[in-house]
């Protein structure tokens, strides 16, 4: 079983839809978690950062943590054709031999169509 | 300012050619990062260098040698690569290894698209 689980997609919606993006993972330790949004032929760009469990929200867009079910989600709300990019979720447990370890998911990648 | 810069942005060599991949970040963060990317997968960690140190060297084949000259740059010094290495070298930066908070996350270059003939 992989640390970091996260479905490829693709993900296809309208524009304007609310897009719903999600990991899981086994890790207990992890306690970082990082998203972030990668066009293609690109470098991957942090969008948002939350430490153990709740939410955390950045204008369109919502981090959720529940470590009791290791999930975590990205919420994008009033999507943008802007937005069709890779999605990656990551994250980190700060200690011992995974120090300065992220783990990555697989990666979404969605489309926003017009 | 969150900018890591990387150089070049394309790379085409030959299995006998050395080359090098710069980095640079003035974030004063004093954790880097080589990662290597291939198509529809996520990165792969190569090295990590802590205040200029060695820090990790997650089993790379020696023809990837990897040079930290100051706090700022990053290098990775490539030699007698296979068409197998063709992918995209990603370097991020960190405050620091130990840092609490956001201190932990990572910020990309737009990475050197490189490929081996």
């Amino acid at each position: 079983q992989k640390e970091v689980e996260q479905d490829p997609g693709p993900l296809s919606v309208p524009e304007g839809a609310i897009v719903s993006l999600n990991c899981t993972y086994s890790n207990s330790a992890f306690q970082y978690f990082m998203w972030y949004r990668q066009y293609s032929r690109k470098g991957p760009e942090l969008l948002m950062y939350t430490y153990s469990s709740g939410n955390k929200e950045d204008g369109r867009f919502t981090a959720q943590v529940d470590k009791s079910s290791k999930y975590i989600s990205l919420f994008i709300r009033d999507s943008q054709p802007s937005d069709s990019a890779t999605y990656l979720c990551a994250m980190s447990a700060k200690r011992g031999s995974t120090l300065g370890r992220l783990y990555f998911g697989r990666g979404t990648q969605l489309t926003v169509w017009p | 300012d969150t900018e890591v810069t990387q150089t070049p942005k394309h790379l085409v060599m030959g299995m006998t050619n050395k080359k090098s991949l710069k980095c640079e970040q003035h974030m004063g963060h004093r954790a880097m990062y080589w990662y290597k990317q291939k198509a529809k997968k996520p990165p792969e960690l190569m090295f990590v260098y802590s205040y200029e140190k060695l820090s990790i060297n997650e089993s790379v084949p020696s023809r990837f040698s990897p040079e930290c000259p100051n706090s700022s740059l990053l290098n990775l010094h490539l030699h007698a690569l296979q068409p197998e290495d063709s992918a995209l070298y990603l370097c991020a930066s960190s405050q620091d290894l130990s840092a609490a908070g956001e201190g932990e996350t990572q910020y990309f270059g737009p990475g050197t698209r490189l490929l081996v003939l």
